[in-house]
């Protein structure tokens, strides 16, 4: 069964460091790559995605991932976090075949200190 | 704001109890999905519809059931409910959904049932 897997179930920076969060799949076929950011107390909002081409995407807030296919993993990163930055980050991946659901890691949940 | 929209925010109810969750997608989507998300199971995958018609089934209880209407709207039915359906119930929207990839689905604000 294909899985989605985010190895950091909580981060706690100081604003201004750098972030990366691992997400990694089990599928090897053709996928589309999610990224969505959950605020407290808010809906899923997408961060950013990776259908085909460039393997570095960019999204909002100044968040970008990278797509490695040979490694399966699409890892969020963010030079320089702020505290508004603090909310649960998931990983989704949709796949070829799997029809259009989506399958999510067990999310991270970040904390930005001041 | 995603343009989808989810009625009601809150409920609460019994165990027992039939509850109608409903969902207004953004407006020119023809697909509809629903997730659960439990602090036990996180994200999962429910069911879709796309212009009417059931597409998917992913882990979706016998005890539920859903429906999407001529005008897109969709219902998520939840029928004798017990203690851990208590979750938060997302639906979301895209264009197409007929089961190709390139698509990207919007969520919206979720409604939060509590069932004692």
């Amino acid at each position: 069964a294909q899985s989605v897997s985010q190895h950091n179930h909580h981060v706690i920076l100081s604003e201004a460091a750098s972030l990366e969060l691992g997400c990694n799949y089990s599928y090897g076929g053709t996928v589309n790559l999610f990224w969505y950011v959950q605020y407290p107390g808010q809906h899923l909002q997408l961060l950013l995605k990776y259908f085909s081409g460039d393997p570095l995407v960019k999204g909002i807030k100044g968040f970008e991932a990278e797509f490695i296919k040979s490694k399966f993993s699409f890892n969020l990163r963010k030079p320089s976090v702020q505290w508004s930055d603090t909310a649960e980050y998931f990983c989704a991946v949709n796949r070829a075949g799997g029809g259009n659901k989506l399958t999510f890691g067990t999310g991270t949940q970040l904390k930005v200190e001041l | 704001d995603s343009g989808v929209t989810q009625t009601p925010k809150h409920l609460i109810t019994a165990t027992g109890q039939r509850v109608t969750l409903r969902c207004s997608p953004r407006s020119g989507d023809l697909s509809v999905y629903w997730y659960q998300q439990s602090l036990d199971q996180g994200l999962q995958f429910l069911i879709h519809y796309y212009n009417g018609e059931e597409r998917a089934k992913g882990n979706i209880l016998e005890r539920f059931s859903a429906q999407q209407f001529p005008d897109l709207h969709s219902e998520l039915n939840l029928s004798s409910l017990e203690l851990g359906d208590s979750a938060l119930y997302f639906c979301a929207s895209s264009v197409r959904g007929r089961g190709g990839l390139g698509e990207t689905q919007y969520f919206g604000p979720g409604t939060r049932l509590l069932v004692l």
